[in-house]
């Protein structure tokens, strides 16, 4: 079974640039979750995706962070424009049930994030 | 104060040495207790969880949690070089509709041969 995977790897990009972040979830996760870890910071939520429907996005920084779902497979996070502080890894997570006891929530490699 | 506190190390121990990482948390609405491992340059992978206060053994693995004193640990018996990684603990909470992971900031250790 293919894991969560996430493209690109790396992504260095100037200030004010847009920059788009995909994630492919596990086949039949229908819960899609995005996370960020900004450098010397500890990972933190930002979203979460049940199927197309965003269930929570109480942690989306700012209006210029845009996360969409179309048919409730892969899913995208955009930024635009990017600022400096942008820079960090983000992460994106499924699972196929909601809760922990049911399915764990299992991670991608995560996207490395440079704004200069 | 952070709702979840870890000691990011680095911690630096010798092949065979147990290994003892601690978590500290302040959210009593905490549901689930979990330890990640995350490699470098890969995301985070689970390797265990607890749901209630006591101790949960996994082969060299054991996660300890105290909800009375807010305290979560994860022993490492026999470490190993391969076991060298960063360890996040993390905690779950419902929150806005939502279950969502809170972490710490990760201990990365190192096992030397």
């Amino acid at each position: 079974e293919a894991g969560v995977t996430q493209f690109p790897s790396h992504s260095v990009i100037e200030k004010g640039q847009t920059v788009t972040l995909r994630c492919d979830p596990i086949s039949g996760h229908d819960n899609l979750y995005w996370y960020r870890r900004v450098m010397g910071k500890e990972i933190k939520f930002l979203l979460h995706f049940v199927k197309e429907s965003k269930q929570d996005e109480s942690g989306m920084p700012n209006n210029r962070f845009l996360a969409e779902r179309t048919g409730g497979t892969y899913s995208t996070l955009k930024v635009q424009p990017a600022e400096l502080e942008d820079s960090g890894v983000y992460f994106c997570a499924s699972s196929r049930d909601e809760g922990i006891f049911d399915e764990t929530q299992y991670f991608g490699p995560g996207t490395r994030l440079l704004v200069l | 104060q952070k709702e979840v506190e870890q000691d990011p190390g680095p911690l630096s121990v010798p092949e065979g040495a147990i290994v003892s990482l601690n978590c500290t948390y302040s959210n009593s609405a905490f549901q689930y207790f979990m330890w990640y491992r995350q490699y470098s340059r890969k995301g985070p992978e689970l390797l265990m969880y607890t749901y209630s206060s006591g101790n949960k053994e996994d082969g060299r693995f054991t996660a300890q949690v105290d909800k009375s004193s807010k305290y979560i640990s994860l022993f490492i018996r026999d470490s190993q070089p391969s076991d060298s990684a960063t360890y996040l603990c993390a905690m779950s909470v419902i929150q806005g509709g939502s279950e969502k992971l809170v972490f710490g900031k990760g201990t990365k250790l190192t096992v030397n041969p």
